[in-house]
């Protein structure tokens, strides 16, 4: 079976600029977490999403946003980059918000410059 | 707000010798996961051992088992014979089991380094 999968790999962008970020879950899994790994620091939690309803939402600006699709896949979205959102970006997904293990895709590195 | 929090940076062991992480945790929470996750430096997270804070007895997972300490917040992992594929960051997670809380608070991780 297919893991998380995550496009693009990487990813570059400059100050300003908008970027979307893709995410497919483990078929059958219905929800979808984002975590911001910045270089040297543990992930932090971004959004969860479960069946297409927002469920939790991090300490971030409005500026980053996201959305779950009927398929369960999931986008990230950032706006007005700054060169502090350089980070790797984790999806994980797991089968329901109530199943507690959570599987992660293997993350878009982001570069702002 | 949970915090979790692993107090060594970088750790370092002989193969084949056992070492052991450390990860303290604060959480008003009676009930609650813990996890340890492995980073290898291709990136991909890997879960290596979960508990449950309402089990008692310590998680084991092959090589790896955890020393979980409810009352002192305590959550350390064991990797005994430990191998050159160990080699990667460690993190130290915590989930709440309360509805809307469904996110992983992470410290910020071990490099563990398996010396050949």
């Amino acid at each position: 079976d297919a893991g998380v999968t995550q496009s693009p790999t990487h990813l570059i962008k400059t100050r300003g600029q908008h970027v979307t970020l893709r995410c497919s879950p483990i078929s059958g899994h219905k929800s979808v977490s984002w975590y911001q790994q910045v270089l040297g620091q543990g992930p932090q939690f971004i959004f969860q999403y479960y069946e297409k309803e927002e469920r939790g939402r991090g300490n971030f600006p409005d500026r980053f946003s996201a959305r779950q699709f009927p398929n369960y896949s999931s986008e990230l979205n950032v706006n007005a980059l700054l060169l502090g959102d350089s980070a790797l970006y984790l999806c994980a997904s797991s089968p329901s918000t109530s199943y507690n293990e959570q599987f992660f895709g293997p993350g878009t590195r982001l570069t702002v410059l | 707000a949970q915090t979790v929090t692993q107090s060594q940076p970088e750790m370092s062991v002989q193969e084949a010798e056992t070492v052991t992480l450390s990860c303290t945790y604060d959480t008003s929470e009676s009930n609650y996961y813990l996890f340890w996750y492995k980073q290898p430096p291709s990136r991909q997270m890997i879960l290596v051992i979960r508990q449950e804070a309402y089990k008692q007895q310590n998680a084991t997972e092959n090589r790896f088992s955890v020393n979980f300490q409810k009352a002192a917040k305590s959550f350390s992992l064991k990797i005994s014979d430990s191998q050159l594929g160990d080699t990667a960051m460690y993190f130290c997670a915590f989930m709440g089991d309360n509805f809307g809380n469904e996110k992983l608070t992470f410290g910020t991780g071990t490099r563990l380094t398996i010396i050949p």
